[in-house]
């Protein structure tokens, strides 16, 4: 089964802090998301990348940066963390830049700023 | 551009009664579609999915879902639910190379 691995299950940060949120997935997929997951929102794209060094804003990306230096690691930055990125991080994966397969997810990153 | 409505915020049932979820879509090419389920404390996992053939698609745990191209939709279905369903569900629709997902449908069912 493929395995995506977020490192941290519960966050707290200040506000103004940068804060790294990690993902790490075991097979050697093409793709890979950020997600914030808020209540009656549903799920949002934040940034996704295809490749290695490559990433592709999705349909929230102000106040978020991303990392690829690794196929199997991408890495979602706040550079200045706010109240309201407060919210349920979920980091995602897919073989192919097709959405025939789905996605498979982590368990979740809670991200609270105070 | 793609999008999800989900038709319902919070649906109560009683143990053994039959659940519709509804799911609508919009976007202009050949779609591929998801159910998710997310139960308390646990991560998002693929319920079915459709992206071509048989527009009624059989999940895991005895869900099903009808794809209707002419209404762009994609309903969820359980002929008869347990205590052990209540979770939270979405739908999602994939397009553009990413999947989008609905508000989610919070499905609270009572022994």
């Amino acid at each position: 089964d493929v395995k995506v691995t977020q490192s941290s299950r519960y966050l707290v940060k200040r506000t103004g802090e940068k804060v790294f949120l990690e993902c790490v997935q075991d097979m050697d997929h093409e793709n890979m998301f950020w997600y914030r997951q808020d209540p009656g929102l549903g799920l949002r794209l934040i940034y996704f990348s295809y490749d290695v060094k490559m990433k592709e804003k999705g349909d929230i990306p102000e106040g978020y940066s991303v990392s690829r230096e690794k196929k199997e690691r991408f890495s979602l930055i706040l550079e200045s963390a706010s109240t309201n990125q407060t919210s349920m991080y979920l980091c995602a994966s897919s073989p192919t830049p097709t959405t025939n397969y789905g996605y498979t997810f982590g368990s979740g990153t809670r991200l609270t700023v105070v | 551009a793609q999008s999800v409505s989900q038709h319902n915020h919070h649906v109560i049932l009683s143990e053994a009664a039959s659940l519709e979820l509804g799911c609508n879509y919009s976007y202009g090419g050949t779609v591929n579609l998801f159910w998710y389920v997310q139960y308390p404390g646990q991560h998002l996992q693929l319920l079915l999915k459709y992206f071509s053939g048989d527009p009624l698609v059989k999940g895991i745990k005895g869900f099903e879902a009808e794809f209707i191209k002419s209404k762009f939709s994609f309903n969820l279905r359980k002929p008869s639910v347990q205590w052990s369903d209540t979770a939270e569900y979405f739908c999602a629709v994939g397009g553009d190379y990413k999947l989008s997902f609905g508000a989610g449908t919070t499905v609270t069912v009572r022994a």
